[in-house]
């Protein structure tokens, strides 16, 4: 399996422009899960689905976050207008819990996009 | 609310044992990580442990929970130039059907 892939690696916009992050999650996996990374506050759980349904969206930081899951093999995360302070690396994580029989289950990760608003 | 702290740097010579503290506050924490990133990579699960349980020896790495005081060790024995990367301390309720609380990463830095 090729893992979780996310695109693109590296994203360079100016301020004001919409943003589009994209992860394509394990094969059969049924939770997704974006994160952000930031030298000042760390990793921070942004939203995450199962079974393509949003269930905890709490840590997007404000409406000019979205993020859509349409199908089991595809996600995105928008930022519109995006802003310097979005700068950061955005990662995503996939994971399969239904049907393993035990409560623990890895969460794997993407090599994440780094995105860059200027 | 949740919160997990770790120090941000730990230097050691090649060969010792390296060992990376954390404490997190949630008392309901079912989970608890270490997850290694590299430069410019993402986030490799190292090991886990559930909260029922004191350690967990995995090879060369040593995990130690203290749940009373509500905190989470990782021994590296024999440390070598490969493990400098920075170590993430986390913790979930849920396990992979629950977002993780991470700590802000401990800096492994590794003198010849």
């Amino acid at each position: 399996d090729a893992g979780v892939i996310q695109s693109p690696r590296h994203e360079v916009t100016e301020m004001g422009q919409e943003v589009t992050l994209r992860c394509k999650p394990i094969s059969g996996h049924d939770y997704l899960f974006w994160y952000r990374q930031t030298m000042m506050r760390g990793l921070e759980l942004l939203i995450y689905f199962n079974n393509n349904v949003p269930i905890d969206d709490s840590g997007m930081p404000e409406d000019r976050f979205s993020a859509k899951m349409p199908n089991a093999s595809f996600s995105t995360l928008k930022i519109q207008p995006s802003e310097p302070r979005d700068s950061a690396v955005y990662f995503c994580a996939s994971s399969l819990v239904q049907g393993t029989g035990h409560s623990y289950n890895e969460q794997f990760f993407g090599p994440g996009t780094r995105l860059t608003v200027l | 609310g949740e919160d997990v702290e770790q120090s941000l740097f730990l230097s050691v010579r090649e060969g010792d044992s390296s060992v990376i503290n954390c404490t997190y506050t949630d008392s309901s924490s079912t989970y608890l990580y270490w997850y290694k990133q590299e430069p410019g990579a993402g986030l490799q699960l190292l090991t886990y442990i559930f909260s029922n349980m004191d350690m967990k020896q995995d090879q060369r790495l040593t995990v130690l929970l203290n749940k009373k005081d509500k905190h989470l060790s990782l021994r590296i024995a024999d440390t070598q130039t490969g493990d400098s990367a920075i170590y993430f301390c986390a913790e979930s309720i849920g396990g992979g059907a629950d977002g993780l609380t991470f700590g802000k990463g401990t800096h492994l830095i590794i003198q010849p």
